[in-house]
């Protein structure tokens, strides 16, 4: 399964900043997922970003609000601008792999924002 | 809309209990559907993952099942450890192409007590 790192793991920011986080992939994948997980709540996808397009926003998500760049096929950042305390969540990024009988997906350890 | 729903939303057991956890789903339109683990402030595991044409799987002390047809899985964990204390979630994939984009359940919050 591919092995995922997160920079950074948590970060402490104030309102309105920006932060980039970077997401690393130990093998190409074609597939990489940012997802937002707010206090309390379950995982909830932000954006699909495949190397080589521009990436796909879910409902309720923004470009400007939540740029995404995918430089290669191995790494990927999401940067969450003009932050705000709401904006406080864990971004977790993911990869799907084909396995042998599916596809699964694998998710990094997060990255741990707080916004005061 | 896909909705998925886990119960209990937390549990306590004492160390060495064999427990369940459920998971349902709205729309038996699934492709597959995934167990997680996540530790307090940390990113997901993937603990075991069941094709639409599967009924279950099993990984040491976990054994997951499906029954899509009533839109249930349920995940057991045997001989329960302190170290299993994490919270619990399950996600689902749609069928269909070019549909990749994980519903997850709010998770069970499990306690293992020693």
């Amino acid at each position: 399964s591919a092995v995922i790192s997160q920079k950074p793991s948590r970060d402490i920011c104030q309102r309105g900043t920006s932060l980039t986080i970077q997401c690393q992939v130990d093998s190409q994948v074609t597939m990489m997922f940012w997802y937002r997980q707010q206090p309390g709540q379950s995982l909830t996808l932000i954006a699909t970003a495949n190397q080589g397009s521009e990436a796909t926003y879910e409902s309720g998500f923004v470009i400007d609000k939540f740029p995404i760049s995918r430089p290669n096929l191995t790494f990927s950042t999401l940067t969450v601008s003009n932050m705000s305390p709401e904006d406080s969540s864990i971004y977790l990024c993911s990869v799907e792999e084909r396995g042998d009988l599916s596809y699964e997906q694998y998710f990094g350890p997060g990255t741990r924002l707080t916004v005061t | 809309k896909q909705e998925v729903t886990q119960i209990p939303a937390a549990l306590s057991v004492p160390e060495g209990e064999n427990l369940v956890l459920n998971c349902s789903f709205t729309d038996s339109a699934i492709y597959n559907l995934q167990w997680f683990r996540q530790d307090p402030g940390k990113g997901l595991t993937s603990l075991l993952l069941i094709q639409s044409s599967q009924r279950e799987q099993t990984s040491g002390r976990l054994n997951a099942s499906l029954d899509k047809s009533s839109g249930r899985s349920t995940l057991y964990i045997a001989a329960s450890q302190p170290g299993d204390s994490a919270t619990y979630l399950c996600a689902v994939r749609p069928r269909g192409a070019g549909s990749y984009q994980l519903t997850f359940g709010k998770g069970t919050k499990l306690s293992v007590i020693p």
